[in-house]
């Protein structure tokens, strides 16, 4: 099984700074096969980004994604209010996919 | 709008079964591909099974710790899609969400808003 290492845990930052999110596999990903969701408190999971850089339909082009392998980052220009949240990198290149253990980001 | 409104979960004891709903609309529902993502409190989502369209041949994947007591089905005349949960275990307490695949297999681009199963005695 492959997996996720998201580290930190926790990032504090202020709106209006950038935001760099990264994401680990315990070994390389097929095709950039490597998902972000964004979950709020008490929501369900978002999609933002697939194919480790394709942004979902109705995701503010703040958001990014970037990598290949084994090495992912998920970016975030300019933080914006709601954007503190639960940040979730998935790979779904082997069967059935696996999530990460999400990195909280939270207001500074 | 794709909208998945579940129904189903309860307080169960160990050993029990339970059955959980997703009604979908906004969606072609017979050519969608359709999953169950679950999240223990406190920690990261983990698929548990998905289902592909009859048109591309209906097959259902199972994650390994609920292959073979739990079952997901499917009735594209209801667009309704199921999980049928058996011999359940306290470590599959959890919020249940049913999900859309999209872009991608395993690529959950569309959530209900989840439904919550405790298993305790």
């Amino acid at each position: 099984e492959i997996v996720l290492t998201q580290s930190p845990g926790t990032l504090s930052l202020s709106p209006g700074e950038r935001a760099t999110l990264p994401c680990r596999a315990s070994q390389s990903l097929t095709s950039s096969s490597l998902a972000w969701y964004q979950q709020k408190p008490g929501q369900a999971p978002r999609l933002l980004i697939y194919g480790a850089s394709s942004r979902a339909t109705g995701i503010p082009d703040r958001f990014s994604g970037s990598g290949s392998g084994t090495d992912f980052t998920l970016t975030i220009s300019r933080l914006e209010p709601e954007d503190f949240a639960v940040y979730y990198c998935q790979q779904y290149g082997t069967s059935p996919g696996t999530f990460g253990q999400g990195t909280k980001l939270e207001i500074k | 709008e794709v909208q998945l409104v579940q129904s189903g979960g309860d307080l169960v004891k160990p050993g029990g079964s339970l059955r959980l709903s997703c009604a979908a609309s906004g969606i072609a529902f017979t050519n969608a591909w359709m999953g169950w993502v679950r999240q223990a409190p406190g920690k990261g989502p983990e698929w548990v099974g998905r289902i592909k369209s009859k048109t591309d041949g209906g097959a259902i994947d199972y994650a390994a710790p609920v292959k073979g007591r739990f079952t997901i089905s499917r009735d594209d005349s209801k667009n309704t899609l199921s999980l049928q949960m058996n011999s359940l275990r306290v470590e599959d307490t959890a919020i249940y969400y049913c999900t859309a695949v999209g872009y991608a297999d395993y690529v959950s681009s569309s959530w209900g808003q989840g439904t919550l199963v405790t298993v305790s005695s």
